[in-house]
């Protein structure tokens, strides 16, 4: 039973492009959320997606970010014209059920972005 | 919304020795604490959890208390190993269900 899965694993941009990070949720799972951590920092959420419906992108930059989870196929977190700032690993985590309100996260590897 | 305190930030014990991590909040309506665990260039993984109408949870030597009056919950490691050095965070539920926050991490070093 495969686990989380985000790709790419490593992605490197230059400054202006775009950065699509991937993210396939545990099967049987309907909940994604999407974290980011900066080097040496906690997790920090940035949105709460189900199935072709934003729940919750309280923690995600107005601009420039975007998040779908689309009905067909994995979650895409997309940031337009990369800037520096926007380096850190992006965490990808899915639940099932959520019982009493909550449940585990089930954590991918996670994608590295690097901004040149 | 929520907010969640973690201290401390960084944690050096010798090997066999304990180790405690306390998180502290502010939201009385949280009702779930969950500990992460996440080595160096891994994912986070879910280590233990409690519920508050729990107030100790025990899995091996991994332990978690909750002070529900007190608004806190702490991370007990006894016996601690070098494979026990990661970072380590607590956690809250969100704002939206199934959201969690996450504590700033505390980075535990088990010198052998």
């Amino acid at each position: 039973n495969a686990g989380v899965m985000q790709n790419p694993r490593h992605l490197v941009r230059r400054r202006g492009q775009e950065a699509r990070l991937r993210c396939s949720p545990m099967k049987g799972h309907s909940h994604v959320y999407w974290y980011r951590q900066l080097p040496e920092e906690g997790l920090k959420f940035m949105v709460y997606l189900q199935k072709e419906n934003i729940i919750d992108e309280s923690g995600m930059p107005k601009e420039r970010f975007s998040a779908e989870f689309p009905k067909e196929g994995p979650s895409i977190l997309r940031i337009q014209q990369v800037v520096r700032g926007d380096s850190a690993a992006y965490f990808c985590a899915s639940s099932g059920s959520l019982s009493g309100g909550s449940g585990e996260l089930f954590f991918g590897e996670g994608s590295r972005l690097t901004v040149l | 919304g929520e907010n969640v305190e973690q201290h401390p930030s960084t944690l050096s014990v010798q090997e066999g020795d304990s180790a405690v991590i306390k998180c502290t909040y502010s939201d009385s309506a949280s009702n779930y604490f969950p500990w992460y665990k996440q080595e160096l260039g891994k994912r986070p993984q879910l280590i233990i959890d409690i519920r508050s109408n729990v107030g100790e949870k025990k899995d091996q030597r991994i332990a978690v208390t909750l002070n529900k009056t007190a608004k806190h919950f702490s991370l007990h490691i006894t016996e601690t190993q070098p494979e026990d050095s990661a970072v380590y965070f607590c956690a809250l539920p969100g704002g939206s269900q199934g959201n969690l926050i996450f504590g700033k991490g505390t980075k535990l070093s088990v010198k052998p």
